[in-house]
């Protein structure tokens, strides 16, 4: 139990345009997913909190306006890149808490590496 | 503020010996703790968590952490390494703000 999958795995797009990122909890509903960034040969760092049916909380230092987050459902919450430019090139990681847990025990998504050409 | 610090950015082991990764902690109230691995372009797995009660932990694939409150410190261990065990550990410390603060990540390489 506790699955998270994330689509796609990996995107490559022209710097400008716009991405978007589909995180899916497929086994159980889940009320916040976070989103994370993961550099190279580095460690996550957390960009938003979503919440279902509330706007995402963000980290200091993350531009809501570029990063748009939707949690639009129990099972679904997106990250949309808006005009993507190539340092936006990365490693993008949601997870989910489940309900009935601690929500600090999240499950994460496969990820999805994102290139900007 | 709450961190985490792993000391050790890569170890190598053989195959057969015992592992342990060190991790420290800097968290004003009793800490949620974990640890996650993390295969190459891959998502992250829950190992183990701990929360309250004993402080030696079992999780999944073998490996055990035990938490030490005098020391500040989550350190994960395996009796035996397997070639499967090669990947990236994350300790991480969880706070009531349902915040997740990962330490910077020991990549395992395990010698044949």
């Amino acid at each position: 139990g506790a699955v998270v999958s994330q689509h796609p795995s990996r995107v490559i797009c022209k710097s400008g345009t716009s991405v978007k990122i589909e995180c899916r909890s497929l086994d159980f509903q889940a009320t916040t997913m976070f989103w994370y960034r993961q550099f190279p040969k580095k460690s996550l760092m957390l960009m938003a909190t979503s919440n279902e049916g509330s706007k995402a909380t963000y980290e200091q230092g993350v531009e809501k306006d570029k990063f748009l987050i939707n949690h639009a459902s129990l099972t679904l919450s997106t990250l949309t890149v808006t005009s993507a430019h190539p340092e936006d090139s990365s490693f993008y990681i949601c997870s989910a808490s489940r309900p009935g847990t601690r929500k600090e025990t999240q499950y994460f998504g496969p990820g999805t590496r994102l290139l900007v050409l | 503020a709450q961190s985490v610090t792993q000391p050790d950015i890569h170890i190598t082991v053989s195959e057969g010996a015992s592992l342990e990764l060190r991790c420290n902690y800097s968290y004003g109230a009793t800490p949620y703790l974990f640890w996650y691995v993390q295969s190459p372009g891959q998502g992250l797995q829950l190992l183990l968590k701990y929360f309250s009660g004993d402080t030696l932990v079992q999780g999944i694939k073998g490996f055990e952490a035990e938490f030490k409150r005098s020391q500040s410190s989550f350190n994960l261990r395996k009796p035996s390494v397997h070639w499967s065990d090669a990947a990236e550990y994350f300790c991480a410390v969880g706070a009531r703000s349902n915040m997740l603060t990962f330490g910077g990540g020991t990549r395992l390489m395990v010698k044949p």
